[in-house]
């Protein structure tokens, strides 16, 4: 069964303080890694997809990394509309279910 | 707006009341996905769509709840019976019908429904 863990649960940084969120992941025959953003009472916004080990992805202030077991966020100086839940989710070969992670909370402190 | 949209955005219930909730997906989607979400934790698979066949259902989905998707369009999701454990965002999404790529989720804002 594929499983998505995210670390840390929590993240408070100031504004310009540079940091990485983690996704761990385990797989069967990985499809795809996506990044969301998520603000509060609102649905989760698309960021990212990650395909194979040693991509990476950019945006703005963001950029996601992948190996073989796990992704990182990586947040450069944020801003404090960076401020958001980054979820991590999974989509396998076999199957069209997204298996999410719990989610980070970050806080950008101006 | 050509995105997801869901209503109603808000809605309380009475515990044992029916309830029910529409999607609307980007209109070139022909995959609709509902999930679930609770406060601290991400997304949960409900079920799944492909047109308007129904192509999978967590085996978790109580048979309380059940979905539609007539003529591969819009979608409805029903809860009968609501229960407190019922209260929750329920979100949901599309994605493009073809296989390029791992067909990226497109979230709509979500219904929030709250049993008392």
């Amino acid at each position: 069964e594929d499983q998505v863990t995210q670390s840390p649960e929590a993240l408070r940084l100031q504004e310009g303080e540079s940091s990485s969120l983690n996704c761990s992941y385990t797989v069967s025959g990985l499809r795809g890694l996506f990044w969301y953003r998520q603000d509060p009472g609102k649905g989760p916004e698309f960021l990212f997809t990650l395909y194979s080990a040693g991509e990476e992805k950019e945006k703005e202030r963001l950029k996601a990394t992948l190996t073989k077991k796990e992704s990182f966020l990586h947040i450069t100086a944020p801003k404090p509309e960076d401020s958001a839940t980054y979820l991590c989710a999974v989509r396998d070969n076999y199957g069209q279910n997204f298996v999410f992670g719990p989610g980070t909370r970050l806080s950008v402190l101006p | 707006d050509t995105g997801v949209s869901q209503d109603p955005r808000h809605k309380i219930t009475k515990r044992g009341q029916n309830v029910t909730f529409r999607c609307d997906p980007i209109s070139e989607h022909n995959r609709l996905y509902w999930y679930r979400q609770t406060l601290g934790q991400g997304p949960e698979f409900l079920t799944y769509f492909q047109n308007e066949a129904q192509l999978e259902k967590s085996r978790l989905l109580s048979d309380r709840f059940s979905a539609e998707r007539p003529k591969g369009s819009f979608s409805t999701l029903e809860i009968q019976r609501t229960e407190q454990g019922d209260s929750a965002m329920y979100l949901c999404a599309s994605s493009p019908g073809t296989d390029r790529g791992a067909g990226e989720l497109f979230f709509g804002e979500g219904s929030r429904l709250t049993v008392l």
